[in-house]
């Protein structure tokens, strides 16, 4: 299994609303990312979780919430998000920390906040 | 000063040539870096990862770094239009060992 599964692809939610992203990979990889990503923007880190544990907060809004319940999982919690928090939101993964051999990204879950 | 800059584009070229494209990086600390192909509505896909200097070679795509210069290149020969995409130049600071900093991206147009 190579892959990095995202769920839902697609989410409209209202600014009242709680949802959560989900993410999950069975490569064994040891850390995993969240990555947002405006249109014709690149992608822009969240967070980063090496060995389950959160190493990296990008200064994100407390809105999103982050968990990682094992290695294979990755959760995003959101709640009363904004308009302008619309955009693809990817995660990805990688072997570890250390020596970066790349990520592998997942197929993302486009957020429309309504 | 942007930590990965490229070259907005769009670059066009037609089938069969050399397509160049160019990424500049300020960490001077920088270890890994990396390409990435991103159609339109999709997520990045690796390509190619280069850690030394020199040049790097796979199928069609050559990455080239050059530390001393912060530079580091990708090369698509025989160009075809199911390369048209965006190329995201990726690199790992100094600090970080897992986190990769995207350029902006180049817009390639294959014409056929």
């Amino acid at each position: 299994d190579t892959e990095v599964t995202q769920t839902p692809k697609h989410l409209v939610m209202g600014m009242t609303n709680k949802k959560s992203l989900k993410c999950e990979q069975h490569m064994g990889h040891r850390a995993m990312y969240w990555y947002k990503q405006k249109a014709k923007k690149p992608p822009e880190l969240m967070f980063v979780y090496s060995y389950e544990k959160l190493s990296i907060n990008e200064s994100v809004p407390s809105r999103f919430s982050p968990e990682c319940p094992n290695s294979s999982l990755l959760n995003l919690h959101l709640h009363a998000l904004q308009p302008e928090d619309s955009a693809l939101y990817l995660c990805a993964s990688s072997q570890g920390a250390g020596f970066n051999y790349g990520y592998t990204f997942g197929s993302g879950t486009r957020l429309t906040v309504v | 000063q942007k930590e990965v800059e490229q070259n907005s584009g769009p670059l066009s070229v037609p089938e069969g040539a050399i397509a160049s494209l160019n990424c500049t990086y300020s960490d001077r600390g920088s270890q890994s870096f990396f390409w990435y192909r991103q159609y339109s509505g999709k997520s990045p896909e690796l390509i190619m990862f280069i850690y030394s200097n020199g040049d790097k070679e796979d199928g069609r795509f050559t990455a080239q770094l050059n530390k001393a210069s912060q530079y580091v290149s990708l090369l698509i020969r025989d160009s075809q239009p199911s390369d048209s995409a965006t190329y995201l130049c990726a690199v790992t600071p100094g600090e970080y060992g897992n986190k990769l900093v995207f350029g902006a991206g180049t817009i390639l147009r294959v014409k056929s």
